[in-house]
């Protein structure tokens, strides 16, 4: 049973650019997490999906930010325009239909590089 | 809202010696508590987690954690470490009726010395 898959792993983009960041949930979990951290921080929470829903994206920066869950095909961090500041790590988790404080399962992160 | 302090930011440590890694909390409502680690370009793997019950748990490699809720401590143990052991430790709280947002701590960073 893999995990949850993140892709690409390293991705560097110039200023202004489109970063793209997937993340397949582990089978049969339904609810998707992404988290960003920032270097010498700890992680900060930015949006949870279910499939075709936004639950709550109060992390998500107001502009250039978005994310979705299809029906099919994996989760997508979308981030437009990228600045110097986006560079972070950014991870994804998920988790079963319900979490139950379970804690949740990340994916190893995309270090995204912002030159 | 829930906060979570590391007071921590580096720890060095000699192989075998007992490590001890400190976090508190705030928060005015009941929280889940959560110990992750993080490996050198990995993503997070749970340590161990506090829900309800017994206020010393036990984790994973070995490791252990005390809630205290008068102190809103919840620091994390281990007897005697290992090399393997060193990483980057986020302690990380949630809200029981919000159980989905983890806030996390700045971590801690273990080097563990032979």
């Amino acid at each position: 049973n893999a995990g949850v898959m993140q892709n690409p792993r390293h991705l560097v983009r110039r200023r202004g650019q489109e970063a793209r960041l997937r993340c397949s949930p582990m089978k049969g979990h339904s609810h998707v997490y992404w988290y960003r951290q920032l270097p010498e921080e700890g992680l900060k929470f930015m949006v949870y999906l279910q499939k075709e829903n936004i639950i709550d994206e109060s992390g998500m920066p107001k502009e250039r930010f978005s994310a979705e869950f299809p029906k099919e095909g994996p989760s997508i961090l979308r981030i437009q325009q990228v600045v110097r500041g986006d560079s972070a790590a950014y991870f994804c988790a998920s988790s079963p239909e319900k979490l139950l404080g379970d804690g949740y399962t990340f994916g190893s992160g995309t270090r995204l590089t912002v030159v | 809202a829930q906060s979570v302090t590391q007071l921590d930011s580096q720890v060095p440590v000699f192989e075998e010696a007992p490590v001890e890694l400190r976090c508190n909390y705030s928060s005015s409502v009941s929280v889940y508590l959560f110990w992750y680690v993080q490996y050198p370009n990995q993503g997070l793997q749970l340590l161990l987690k506090y829900l309800s019950g017994s206020t010393l748990v036990k984790g994973i490699n070995g490791f252990e954690a005390e809630f205290n809720k008068s102190q809103t401590s919840f620091h994390l143990r281990k007897p005697s470490v290992h090399i393997s052991d060193t990483a980057e430790y986020f302690c990380a709280v949630s809200l029981i009726s919000n159980d989905y947002k983890l806030s996390f701590g700045a971590g801690t960073t273990v080097t563990v010395r032979a």
